[in-house]
């Protein structure tokens, strides 16, 4: 099984800040990887597919970098309505894996 | 519009075996296209992957599960359906069904699921 260890767990932020939420696959896993946000009580949300290109209808602030190994999920200028907890997902091979999740909560 | 909805008991007794039906509107489950997934989340933690079927019958599982979980596709429902059996405390979870087009693109509301006496 492909691991995928999301860092950090849990961070504050201010509305403002730039964000960066790291996935790292315990093997090479090409680009075959999705970010996906989810808010309390809610369905998660696909952010970022193949790695870097954005969902449609997922504002411009998210984006998303890497390959093979190490993945990025970059927020920059949080807002508000972006608290929320984040996960990957690596769809490289079977069994599909997802990351721990990052909870972005309020500083 | 695409829309997945799942159905099924909220609650289930220990040792029993779990039924969920996902029933998908908006593109046919025969579409060679598509894998179908079922995925799960115990309140407040992190989600896991149980398994995924492909309009022929073919299915993936999750290791951890595989002794206990069966999919099905029903192309004249256009459903897909998870069996999970031997059930315990630990398996007390939302789950969700969804599309699988290499990742999980579109996701039910999901449905929880507890498992008590």
């Amino acid at each position: 099984d492909i691991q995928m260890t999301q860092s950090p767990s849990a961070m504050s932020a201010s509305v403002g800040d730039r964000v960066t939420i790291t996935c790292r696959a315990s093997q090479g896993i090409s680009n075959y990887l999705a970010w996906f946000q989810q808010k309390p009580g809610k369905v998660p949300k696909r952010l970022i597919y193949a790695a870097s290109s954005l969902q449609s209808g997922v504002p411009s602030r998210f984006s998303g970098s890497g390959s093979g190994t190490e993945f990025t999920l970059t927020i920059s200028g949080l807002q508000p309505e972006d608290f929320a907890t984040y996960f990957c997902l690596q769809h490289n091979s079977y069994p599909l894996t997802f990351g721990g999740g990052t909870k972005v909560e309020i500083k | 519009q695409l829309q997945l909805q799942e159905s099924g008991p909220g609650l289930v007794k220990p040792s029993e075996t779990l039924s969920l039906t996902c029933t998908v509107s908006g593109v046919s489950v025969s579409s060679s296209n598509y894998f179908w997934a079922w995925i799960r989340q115990p309140p407040g933690k992190g989600l896991e992957w149980i398994g995924s079927v492909y309009y022929t019958g073919n299915t993936y599982y999750n290791p951890s599960l595989k002794n206990r979980v069966s999919i099905s596709v029903d192309m004249s429902k256009n459903q897909f359906s998870l069996k999970l059996s031997s059930l315990t405390a630990a398996d007390t979870a939302f789950y969700y069904c969804a599309r699988e087009t290499g990742d999980l693109d579109y996701w039910g509301l999901g449905t929880l699921v507890t498992v008590s006496s």
